[in-house]
């Protein structure tokens, strides 16, 4: 049983940066979310697809970060110009639609991408 | 819009004691309330949700939460703690079931004294 992989687990850059973070859903999984946990905090929406089309952004989705899924399968999140603020754990998850089978309202989660911005 | 209180984010029980942990929320529409857990270094699992119906959900590994409207709670039991119930609680909510743009409270973390 394949669950939800991302990629890198860990990344440390320095600011000004440019990372890029990969996410794998469950293959029959349409819809696929970001997320972002900071220390002491809980996870905290970001954005989330429905096959290709992004559906929704946060506000906490500044212009220096986007989100593709270009085919509907796997996703990336880019973050430009990282800023010490940055420094997260950016977690993704996938989940069926309602319409289709099996669904039960669950987000099956990755382990998550942590960000260390020196 | 919608936010989720827990309650302490530290709580520990000695092994065979009752785990009780605490959520409230606030939401403008009837809610949808979940309780997710993360052991260390793997991801947020489901253990029981609340969409429509009976009110007391049992989840996995013998955890419980009884949805109090009056009270605005969703807490979450377990009768007997194990030292494998070592984790961090996430209580979240969703006001729309069928779109997982949950809002999550800040976690507890539970500790078990053997």
């Amino acid at each position: 049983d394949t669950g939800v992989s991302q990629d890198p687990r860990h990344k440390i850059t320095k600011r000004g940066q440019n990372v890029t973070f990969r996410c794998d859903p469950i293959s029959e999984h349409n819809r696929l979310y970001w997320y972002r946990q900071t220390l002491g905090q809980g996870p905290e929406f970001l954005t989330y697809f429905q096959n290709e089309a992004q559906l929704e952004k946060s506000r906490l989705l500044s212009d220096r970060f986007s989100a593709e899924r270009p085919k509907g399968s796997f996703s990336t999140l880019e973050i430009q110009r990282t800023e010490q603020g940055d420094s997260a754990m950016y977690l993704c998850a996938s989940s069926p639609t309602r319409r289709a089978g099996g669904y039960t309202g669950e987000l099956f989660f990755g382990e998550g991408s942590r960000l260390t911005v020196l | 819009a919608q936010s989720v209180t827990q309650l302490g984010s530290h709580v520990s029980v000695s092994e065979g004691a009752l785990v009780l942990l605490r959520c409230n929320y606030s939401s403008s529409v009837p809610p949808y309330l979940f309780w997710y857990v993360q052991y260390p270094n793997q991801g947020l699992q489901l253990l029981l949700k609340y969409t429509t119906g009976a009110t007391l959900v049992k989840g996995i590994n013998g955890f419980e939460a009884e949805f109090k409207k009056s009270e605005t709670s969703f807490h979450l039991t377990k009768p007997s703690a194990h030292m494998s119930d070592a984790a961090e609680y996430f209580c979240a909510v969703s006001s729309n079931f069928g779109n997982e743009k949950l809002t999550f409270g800040t976690g507890t973390r539970l500790t078990i004294i053997p």
